[in-house]
């Protein structure tokens, strides 16, 4: 049962311009997101987070919205670069649960020049 | 700061033999985690140690997989022995502990193919 889903298996955009990465959830009591960048042969490496609290995030160029009553977050990244090319996994949890991460599929993303 | 280290990298075994895979957390990080990440899909729990206590255990395959964190720093997670469908990629993950959201970071992964 995948809680967390990333129905975008793929996406390309151009060098300079806007990245929108989508993931829907279906458990109402996730209340902590995170994503993760993942490149080929390495380990998932964390980009940015949000509580339930907030539904905006922004650090640099990447930026997180949350929207909970669509059960629905987005990262943003502006302005893509070619290194951002890589894989984009969605997390969620619940706090005070044992932080288990519930990851999606991820989706893989191309910036090309 | 040193980041968390798995080894080996890669291993390549036959079926029914042994094999085990190693992780030194980030130092300080109480927390440790082992996922399993089958090609094309995200991360899934294996276990999660607090210090030395194994306290989720509840998606480890207890007939064939077996963990332990003897001192509270670095873990060894062991398949015993391996199947096919064992090939995947085992990450080991580490976070502070005791907080109420906390990030985990990941290490490399160790890729296994059992033939």
């Amino acid at each position: 049962d995948q809680q967390v889903k990333q129905n975008s298996p793929s996406l390309s955009v151009q060098e300079g311009r806007i990245s929108i990465l989508n993931c829907d959830y279906t458990n109402s009591m996730f209340d902590y997101f995170l994503w993760y960048k993942k490149y080929p042969a390495e380990g998932p490496t964390f980009l940015i987070s949000i509580s339930s609290i907030k539904d905006k995030n922004e650090d640099g160029r990447f930026t997180v919205f949350l929207n909970k009553s669509a059960k629905h977050l987005s990262l943003h990244i502006v302005p893509s670069q070619p290194g951002d090319s890589a894989v984009y996994f969605c997390a969620a949890s619940v706090t005070n649960s044992g932080y288990a991460l519930n990851f999606g599929k991820g989706t893989s993303l191309l910036v090309t020049p | 700061e040193a980041g968390v280290v798995q080894s080996p990298r890669y291993k390549i075994i036959e079926k029914k033999q042994p094999v085990a895979f190693w992780c030194n957390p980030i130092s300080g990080h109480n927390t440790l985690y082992w996922y399993l990440q089958n090609l094309g899909q995200g991360p899934e729990l294996l276990i999660r140690y607090e210090n030395e206590e194994a306290v989720d255990d509840s998606q480890l395959p207890k007939d064939r997989f077996s963990a332990e964190r003897l001192k509270g720093v670095d873990s060894t997670l062991k398949i015993q022995p391996a199947e096919l469908g064992d090939s995947a990629v085992y990450l080991c993950a580490s976070s502070l502990g005791g907080g109420d959201q906390e990030t985990q970071y990941f290490g490399p992964g160790t890729r296994l193919l059992v033939l």
